[in-house]
């Protein structure tokens, strides 16, 4: 079956440290791929896709993701967080022949002054 | 920013209320989406309309009734419901096309809660 997982629900780091949020997927053929943040009270706001070509993708606010195709991963970076970071992110798959995308469970990031 | 709007941002209602929710997309896509955000659970995707005809319906209970009257506006009417139907209520929209690979775009939700 189809699945995505997130495997931390939260996730504390002080601010100016690096992040990785990992995003694991179980999916038969090559998936596409998105990362999506959800500031509280807010609807969700697309921060990057993979569809296909280079495995590094370069999204908005200075996050990237990884696709490692071997790991079945996506796994969503930053360098430096700064305060205005803190939200939940969603990791997503969806496929080449279905509208419908599969979400993991979402991890909360706490940012520590 | 995001281009897809939602009305109203807050509801509070009462089990034996009916109210409808407003979505609207000035993307100019083509397929519309309702999903219900429960705390501590995956993303519930409800409904899906593409050109204004309903593709998907997740076993959705009828309490919840779509409508979409065109490609821009979306509605969910609400009527009956149960204290477990209060959630975060969100639309989207997308540019459907053969192959997939189509990016959806959200609006802000409403919070919904049924006293």
């Amino acid at each position: 079956a189809q699945s995505v997982t997130q495997p931390d629900i939260h996730i504390t780091v002080s601010e100016g440290a690096s992040l990785e949020l990992r995003c694991n997927y179980s999916y038969g053929a090559t998936p596409y791929l998105f990362w999506y943040v959800q500031s509280p009270g807010q609807g969700l706001q697309l921060l990057l896709k993979y569809f296909s070509g280079d495995t590094l993708v370069q999204g908005i606010k200075g996050f990237e993701a990884e696709f490692k195709r071997s790991q079945s991963s996506f796994n969503l970076r930053k360098p430096s967080v700064h305060w205005s970071d803190a939200a939940e992110y969603f990791c997503a798959v969806g496929t080449y022949s279905n509208y419908q995308l599969i979400w993991g469970a979402g991890t909360k990031l706490i940012i520590k002054p | 920013e995001t281009g897809v709007t939602q009305t109203p941002r807050h509801l509070v209602m009462g089990m034996t209320n009916k109210k409808s929710l407003k979505c609207e997309q000035h993307l100019g896509h083509n397929a519309m989406y309702w999903y219900k955000q429960s705390a501590k659970k995956p993303l519930e995707l409800m409904f899906v309309y593409s050109l204004e005809e309903r593709v998907e319906n997740n076993s959705v209970p009828s309490r919840f009734s779509p409508e979409c009257p065109n490609s821009s506006h979306l509605f969910l009417h609400l009527h009956t419901l149960q204290p477990e139907d209060s959630a975060l209520y969100l639309c989207a929209s997308s540019q459907q096309k053969a192959g997939g690979r189509e990016t959806q775009y959200f609006g802000p939700g409403t919070r919904l809660l049924v006293l």
